[in-house]
């Protein structure tokens, strides 16, 4: 059974820093792109970023460009979405998932991001 | 905001069928596949339909999917009260390098 399984979420600072991960299981992770999308309460999906199954290609939104950063342990079927200069807009429900063929097949429960003062 | 434009919301009876659109342009939709997600209040997205047209195993015949130009088209039939959830199509913007998602549209079955 595929799993993706996301933690590190919680509460920061404005300025400050977070780090997500997100543990994959069920599935050869080291072949797959994987995808950070986030929601903030009561509103849509927004794409953040993705990286390729070797990491030879990363892409970011406008919205974190310069200040979030991916990456991804294939040894470890892990997935990090690091996160600085938080903003108090940046809250959200952060979303790992698994891409095939640019379409987002399986997602994790998510983990709330807070940042407030 | 959204690059890709769906209705807000859209309603139906149960046993009914609705459509969803998603409008975009030459640098998304029209240049690639089509997805579409269902999430369930309170929970994570799920894959309904792939490939503009393809369902995963184990989504019913009931939702189907349709592609032409830059506009994308969800279809629910025999609606049931359990499909009551936001709807999301998402595909891949060639000059924007990136995901693209549908602002949602909420389904109600009346």
């Amino acid at each position: 059974e595929v799993q993706v399984v996301e933690s590190g979420g919680g509460l920061a600072k404005p300025g400050g820093s977070l780090r997500l991960s997100c543990a994959a299981s069920g599935f050869s992770f080291s072949t797959y792109s994987m995808t950070w999308v986030r929601q903030a309460p009561g509103k849509g999906l927004e794409w953040l970023s993705s990286i390729t199954s070797n990491s030879a290609f990363i892409y970011y939104a406008d919205s974190v460009k310069g200040r979030f950063t991916v990456s991804r342990d294939n040894a470890k079927n892990s997935l990090y979405l690091q996160m600085n200069s938080l903003r108090v807009e940046d809250t959200a429900v952060y979303y790992c998932a698994k891409e095939t063929s640019g379409s987002v097949d399986y997602w994790g429960q998510g983990t709330l991001v807070t940042v407030s003062s | 905001q959204f690059v890709l434009t769906q209705p807000p919301s859209v309603s139906a009876a149960p046993g009914q069928k609705v459509t969803i659109s998603c409008s975009g342009s030459s640098s998304n939709i029209e240049k690639n596949y089509v997805s579409w997600y269902q999430q369930l209040p309170g929970t994570a997205p799920k894959l309904l339909i792939y490939d503009n047209d393809k369902r995963p195993s184990g989504v019913p015949d009931r939702f189907s999917g349709s592609k032409s130009g830059t506009s994308a088209t969800l279809g629910i039939t025999g609606l049931q009260t359990g499909d009551e959830a936001d709807y999301y199509c998402g595909t891949w913007d060639t000059s924007l390098s990136g995901v693209v998602f549908g602002g949602g549209t909420k389904l109600t079955v009346l």
